[in-house]
């Protein structure tokens, strides 16, 4: 595997479900991110992880819930989410402090549907 | 507040050239990117601008106007494959991406 992993690519659930969304990194960064992305909405960041630990928090509802056991994998574990959280809920990753920048890599995603 | 702005769509023919605009305003600024993405697939990195200027990357080039708060993407001898929506990003005073909303961009034969 190469690159930036998500599973699965597609997942529907109910609202009453508690289901967990995985990435991995193989390129050897030391950044994590979870991305929300709605049609015609700009990245929404959820969740930046750097050294596994969490150093950004969004304001995202506690119905969503990230863990980063170590740098390579990142988790989004979610739990009684509303229809309006149907999105493409995307994963990268970066080299922080990286020179000149850190650019990010993005996983494929995970098109979730709440029904 | 934060913002970027892009053209929500942009239709070209194929062979043509397309300039893709980007306007923001930031609280500080520490880069430009722009990002391609295929409809259900991952972001991808086409350029990073601090300078002023333009940066070409065989057809795909990349202006900057820092004074101005404008970029531009400008993709040359359009191909059916350049159909996808480009993302422009803006890195803020704190070093975190502010993202548009992303240019979806039609090429017709």
């Amino acid at each position: 595997e190469t690159g930036v992993t998500q599973t699965p690519r597609h997942l529907v659930m109910g609202m009453t479900n508690k289901k967990s969304l995985k990435c991995e990194q193989h390129l050897g960064h030391n950044a994590m991110y979870w991305y929300k992305q709605s049609a015609k909405k700009p990245l929404e960041l959820m969740f930046v992880y750097s050294l596994e630990e969490r150093v950004e928090n969004n304001s995202v509802p506690s119905r969503f819930s990230p863990e980063c056991p170590n740098s390579s994998h990142l988790f989004l574990h979610l739990h009684t989410l509303q229809p309006e959280d149907s999105a493409l809920y995307l994963c990268a990753s970066s080299q922080e402090g990286a020179d000149p920048f850190n650019e990010q890599f993005f996983g494929p995603g995970t098109r979730l549907t709440v029904l | 507040g934060q913002n970027i702005d892009q053209p929500t769509e942009m239709t070209a023919t194929e062979g043509a050239i397309v300039q893709i605009n980007c306007t923001y305003q930031t609280s500080g600024f520490n880069g430009l990117f722009w990002y391609q993405q295929h409809a259900g697939e991952a972001p991808t990195f086409l350029s990073y601008n601090v300078l002023d200027g333009l940066e070409e990357k065989g057809r795909f080039s990349s202006f900057l106007s820092r004074s101005k708060g404008y970029s531009y993407l400008l993709l040359k001898e359009l191909q059916m494959k350049d159909s996808a929506s480009y993302l422009c990003a803006v890195v803020d005073s704190n070093y975190q991406l502010i993202w548009g909303a992303g240019t979806k961009l039609i090429i017709k034969p």
